[in-house]
């Protein structure tokens, strides 16, 4: 069965530290893949996607993911994590043309301490 | 900016009853999703609208069902709510059809059937 995992749940962090939050997937072939976050009280939203071109993706808010095909994976990344990146983060795979066929991941909660 | 408006934020309904979740866009998307959201599973598709009055069954349309009479608008219909459907809803819509397009979402329903 298709799958992405994230194998973290809960990451704590301190202001200033370096993140990266794992996203992996079970398919080969071509993929588009996505981060979005959900800031508390918030809506989802998009962080940044992949579908061609260069593997490293930026996105919003010094967010960057880079595409690595050989390992199936999409991490994301930020140099240095600020208190207002608390929120949960979920990375999404899309292995066909449809856009009701994208596969969340389960959510990687990210508490920042001040 | 895509506005995706759910009406509802906060529901308690009792076993039984028959509750209806209201969405609505302001851009003109063709396609529209109802996803559920439950901690350490992310998020799964529920039901998807490709057009007025069409639909398609996503990974959980069981207990659901769905109407789109206009295109803005999109309604989840739980029909006999039970407490194994307490959960978060969210709705989303999407510009395109592609597997690469953004999905916009809504701030999210939380329902607690008791």
């Amino acid at each position: 069965a298709q799958s992405v995992s994230q194998h973290n749940h809960h990451v704590i962090l301190s202001e200033a530290a370096s993140l990266e939050l794992g996203c992996n997937y079970s398919y080969g072939g071509t993929v588009n893949l996505f981060w979005y976050v959900q800031y508390p009280g918030q809506h989802l939203q998009l962080l940044l996607k992949y579908f061609s071109g260069d593997p490293l993706v930026k996105g919003i808010k010094g967010f960057e993911a880079e595409f690595i095909k050989s390992k199936f994976s999409f991490n994301l990344r930020k140099p240095s994590v600020q208190w207002s990146d608390t929120a949960e983060y979920f990375c999404a795979v899309n292995r066909y043309s449809s856009a009701s066929k994208i596969i969340f991941g389960s959510g990687t909660r990210l508490s920042i301490r001040p | 900016d895509v506005k995706v408006t759910q009406s509802s934020r906060y529901l308690v309904k009792r076993t039984g009853e028959k509750v209806f979740l209201e969405c609505v866009q302001d851009m003109d998307h063709e396609n529209m999703f109802w996803y559920r959201q439950d901690p350490g599973l992310g998020l799964r598709l529920i039901y998807f609208s490709y057009d007025v009055k069409m639909k398609e069954k996503g990974d959980i349309p069981e207990g659901y069902s769905v109407s789109r009479e206009k295109k803005e608008r999109f309604s989840l219909i739980l029909e006999s709510a039970s407490t194994n459907q307490t959960s978060m809803y969210l709705c989303a819509s999407i510009r395109g059809t592609g597997g690469s397009d953004t999905i916009y979402f809504g701030e999210g329903s939380w329902l607690t059937v008791v």
